[in-house]
């Protein structure tokens, strides 16, 4: 199992605006998931990329998946205040158990 | 379909005192997972169970046991707990496979005094 770093730990930003936040791995995987944590709350699964896909969109999320750099990125756009959460990415390898980050933390500001 | 039910939703315990956390899927999931989350920390797995009648240690297992009594049930039992298992607690659980999400419960805050 491994662990992804999300960057940066904290992001502000007002309403309207693009939030990008990063994550970094170590070794090959099978696809990388991001996840959202409303305050308080259970893990909601948001994105699952496979590790032969480079970019995938979901609404108003983009996911891109560079495997020679072992990253990826998740840019929501034009942001709403629903948004404010904290994200975290999980980079799976089939036969591991999922293993998550700190995450990254928004806040959405109207 | 209820998705993963945790109970309690809170609990307050005494140091050495013990309990188990219970968790049940209804998803016909054969992985399920237990994790604590502490602020600044994200979330660290305590031990997982990747099909019935089997589990193993995660990132932080000591002075926790789990049993996964049968496909949908996943519990965490703390012997004697301490302070520094005041956290929240998650559940979660999936269906094995290179291509599927987990699914979360919604926690249960634990305080030891």
């Amino acid at each position: 199992s491994q662990q992804g770093e999300e960057d940066p730990q904290a992001l502000s930003i007002q309403e309207g605006e693009n939030a990008t936040m990063n994550c970094s791995y170590k070794t090959s995987i099978n696809n990388l998931q991001w996840y959202r944590q409303n305050s308080g709350r259970g893990l909601v699964h948001l994105i699952l990329i496979r590790s032969n896909e480079r970019e995938k969109h979901s609404g108003r999320l983009r996911v891109t998946l560079d495997t020679s750099k072992k990253s990826s990125s998740l840019l929501i756009t034009a942001s709403r205040a629903a948004d404010t959460a904290s994200y975290f990415c999980a980079p799976y390898q089939a036969g591991t158990a999922l293993i998550f980050g700190k995450g990254t933390t928004l806040s959405v500001s109207s | 379909n209820a998705g993963v039910t945790q109970t309690p939703k809170f609990q307050v315990l005494k140091t050495g005192q013990s309990m188990t956390l219970q968790c049940a899927q209804d998803m016909n999931h054969n992985s399920m997972y237990w994790y604590r989350q502490d602020p600044g920390m994200g979330l660290r797995l305590i031990y997982y169970s990747a099909s019935e009648g089997t589990t193993d240690k995660g990132e932080v297992p000591n002075g926790y046991n789990v049993s996964r009594l049968n496909k949908r049930e996943f519990s965490l039992r703390l012997e004697s707990a301490a302070p520094s298992q005041t956290s929240v607690y998650f559940c979660a659980s999936r269906l094995t496979g290179r291509g599927t999400e987990a699914f979360f419960g919604q926690g249960t805050r634990l305080t030891v005094v």
